[in-house]
């Protein structure tokens, strides 16, 4: 299973673009690389996840460069509401090879201020 | 997408009697489920995974007579603290793969107090 690297806090001012980036070195051929958002007392939510370059959706962007051996998450204009523990997870469920079990990291906590 | 639906939400027990958590998947089959514990301030930690028609996996350090697991049906997963104690006071989370586009989707969690 490939070990992610977060920083342990981060924090941001409202309306501000907030990057959490994620080391994992020793990522396999077939994984894919997943974030999680997570509020007090609630489960993980899936924010995005890609296996190289960028994607983004409706509420993040992932970037992913070309060795694949970290992540960026880039969360535009962050609210008071985006305040949680945030999680990059390292995989080979893209696939469909079978079920995989999800080994979560410390993550990152993101305390956005007003 | 895909929901979890995860219950109770919250739970006080006595020590010494016993809890029974129920993870369903609504809108797709789950052939395999996930139990995670999480302490206060701490990463979720794999407990055990649940697989459909058989018995669990545990991973290591994990009681399988204390933590009872159940995966009676594709949609259905339930775990049973056994003789809870207050050092099992925890937040209990289980998950499910959807095969689709999201993946892992997370149930909302049990808040579990042993007094």
């Amino acid at each position: 299973l490939a070990k992610t690297t977060q920083p342990i806090s981060m924090d941001s001012y409202e309306g501000q673009e907030v990057n959490i980036t994620c080391s994992h070195n020793n990522i396999a051929t077939n994984d894919y690389i997943t974030w999680y958002q997570q509020f007090p007392s609630q489960g993980p939510r899936f924010i995005i996840q890609g296996y190289k370059t960028k994607v983004t959706n409706e509420v993040a962007s992932l970037f992913i460069p070309a060795d694949r051996k970290s992540s960026t998450l880039s969360l535009p204009r962050v609210s008071l509401s985006d305040t949680a523990v945030y999680y990059c997870l390292v995989g080979d469920y893209g696939s469909g090879a079978g079920s995989y079990q999800l080994t979560f990291g410390k993550g990152t906590k993101l305390s956005v201020i007003p | 997408g895909a929901v979890v639906s995860q219950h109770p939400s919250r739970v006080i027990c006595k020590s010494g009697t016993s809890v029974k958590i129920e993870c369903r998947s609504l809108d797709f089959q789950a052939t395999t489920m996930f139990w995670y514990r999480q302490f206060p301030k701490q990463s979720l930690m794999l407990m055990a995974t649940s697989n459909e028609g058989s018995k669990a996996t545990y991973e290591q350090g994990v009681e399988k007579d204390k933590f009872l697991i159940n995966h009676a049906s594709l949609t259905l997963s339930t775990l049973t603290v056994t003789s809870a104690h207050p050092e099992d006071s925890s937040f209990y989370i289980c998950s499910a793969e959807d095969r689709g586009l999201y993946g892992y989707t997370f149930g909302s969690g049990t808040r579990l107090t042993v007094v």
